[in-house]
């Protein structure tokens, strides 16, 4: 068990530019969330998958933001058309519906993201 | 809808004094309570967890009762060390099934040497 890993750790991008990052769960988890962290504030979630599926989106994913989960395993987040608003920390998060604690999630050390 | 109140930091502490961090609820249903902590440039770490009424998670000298009356999940260590320094948050789980967490804005503890 090696843990949730995200990469990168650090992305600084121009305004405007796209930006793509990765979430790999611990194997096995059948379930993955992501959260965005803005400084200061607690992380407020976006969007989870059971398995491939796409379950829920909150209002915070703007259409500029889309995430996959292609073979149930890594996600990787997107965000096209950066704009300084979208600095934060972006969470990801993982855990395994089918043991006795379904609602405990383990999570990755984030991605700091910097819109110049 | 579901949220989480946690009082407000940061809270600096001597070492070996007593800590406290409020935490209150509003929820539908019966939700799993958590405590996470973050320390600099880390991901959350969970520390620890409640399921229902009365229950008492505790974990490494903290502990923290889930209080269906009081709607609260108030965390406490009885002697903290400079290494407790972090942020703190609390969450709960959402009933709906999806488990995904609501997390209040996080208390920085500063433990002074």
């Amino acid at each position: 068990d090696t843990g949730v890993s995200q990469d990168p750790r650090h992305k600084i991008t121009k305004r405007g530019q796209n930006v793509t990052f990765r979430c790999d769960p611990i194997s096995e988890h059948n379930r993955l969330y992501w959260y965005r962290q803005t400084l200061g504030q607690g992380p407020e979630f976006l969007t989870y998958f059971q398995n491939e599926a796409q379950l829920e989106k909150s209002r915070l994913l703007s259409d500029r933001f889309s995430a996959e989960r292609p073979k149930g395993s890594f996600s990787t987040l997107e965000i096209q058309r950066t704009e300084q608003g979208d600095s934060a920390m972006y969470l990801c998060a993982s855990s395994w519906t089918g043991g006795p604690t379904p609602d405990t999630q383990y999570f990755g050390p984030g991605t700091r993201l910097t819109v110049l | 809808g579901d949220s989480v109140t946690q009082m407000e930091g940061p809270v600096t502490l001597s070492e070996e004094a007593f800590l406290t961090i409020n935490c209150t609820y509003t929820a539908t249903g019966y939700p799993s309570l958590f405590w996470y902590v973050q320390y600099p440039g880390e991901g959350l770490q969970l520390l620890l967890k409640a399921t229902k009424a009365d229950d008492k998670g505790s974990n490494k000298g903290f502990e923290a009762t889930y209080r269906k009356e009081t709607t609260s999940f108030h965390l406490e260590k009885g002697s903290v060390q400079v290494s407790d320094s972090a942020v703190y948050f609390c969450a709960l789980s959402d009933t709906s099934g999806t488990y995904k967490y609501i997390f209040g804005t996080g208390t920085r503890l500063k433990v002074l040497a």
